[in-house]
């Protein structure tokens, strides 16, 4: 295991269309994190998991997204009925224990909405 | 929420001079407070990060200095270096514990 996986790494789909995004973290970090990126700007945090638990989601995440745990290892970020302002690069993140510790990024999914 | 700021939002620096990149934030119950590194077309990666017991902490020509009181940190770099031209974000959580990454800071090291 060396180190954080997103798949897939690029997405082009049209408005309307539902995407799922996978993160593999690493296999003993607890904590996993979404967040959105676009350019010129730093990463948006989406939500959080803990182990299966699903403890934070931000304001700015509509009810088009959902994200899941079930296992407590990967995860999945399903983006539905895309629109163009959803265009952007997500970014996972997994950390080690229950408390705030580094965090270790993914090489992100590109997403681009057409 | 947490209200990150970081100043400046853009720094060019010659190459062997020194950086230093501030952060604020507004959350008082705030106590861990790192710096990431993102080249271009690259991840996030931390590069240092204290703890609020701590007011300075230094890795190599990498320092953080952590100013509770006022609820600010900063990023210094020493004899920089072209592989130092990134963008550097802030990254304090505040209580939720969900984590505010700051503007970031564009630096440019001239050779």
């Amino acid at each position: 295991d060396t180190g954080v996986s997103q798949d897939p790494r690029h997405k082009i789909t049209k408005r309307g269309q539902n995407v799922t995004f996978r993160c593999d973290p690493i296999s003993e970090h607890n904590r996993l994190y979404w967040y959105r990126q676009t350019l010129g700007q730093g990463p948006e945090f989406l939500t959080y998991f803990q182990n299966e638990a699903q403890l934070e989601k931000s304001r700015l995440l509509s009810d088009r997204f959902s994200a899941e745990r079930p296992k407590g290892s990967f995860s999945t970020l399903e983006i539905q009925r895309t629109e163009q302002g959803d265009s952007a690069m997500y970014l996972c993140a997994s950390s080690l224990g229950t408390g705030i510790n580094e965090q270790y990024f993914g090489p992100g999914t590109r997403l681009t909405v057409t | 929420g947490e209200n990150v700021e970081q100043h400046p939002s853009t720094l060019s620096v010659q190459e062997g001079d020194s950086a230093v990149i501030k952060c604020t934030y507004s959350d008082s119950a705030s106590n861990y407070f790192p710096w990431y590194k993102q080249e271009l077309g690259k991840r996030p990666q931390l590069i240092i990060d204290i703890r609020s017991n701590v007011g300075e902490k230094k890795d190599q020509r990498i320092a953080v200095t952590l100013n509770k009181t006022a609820k600010h940190f900063s990023l210094h770099i020493t004899e920089t270096q072209p592989e130092d031209s990134a963008v550097y974000f802030c990254a304090p959580p505040p209580y939720g514990q969900n984590f505010v990454f700051g503007p970031g800071t564009r630096l440019s090291v001239l050779p």
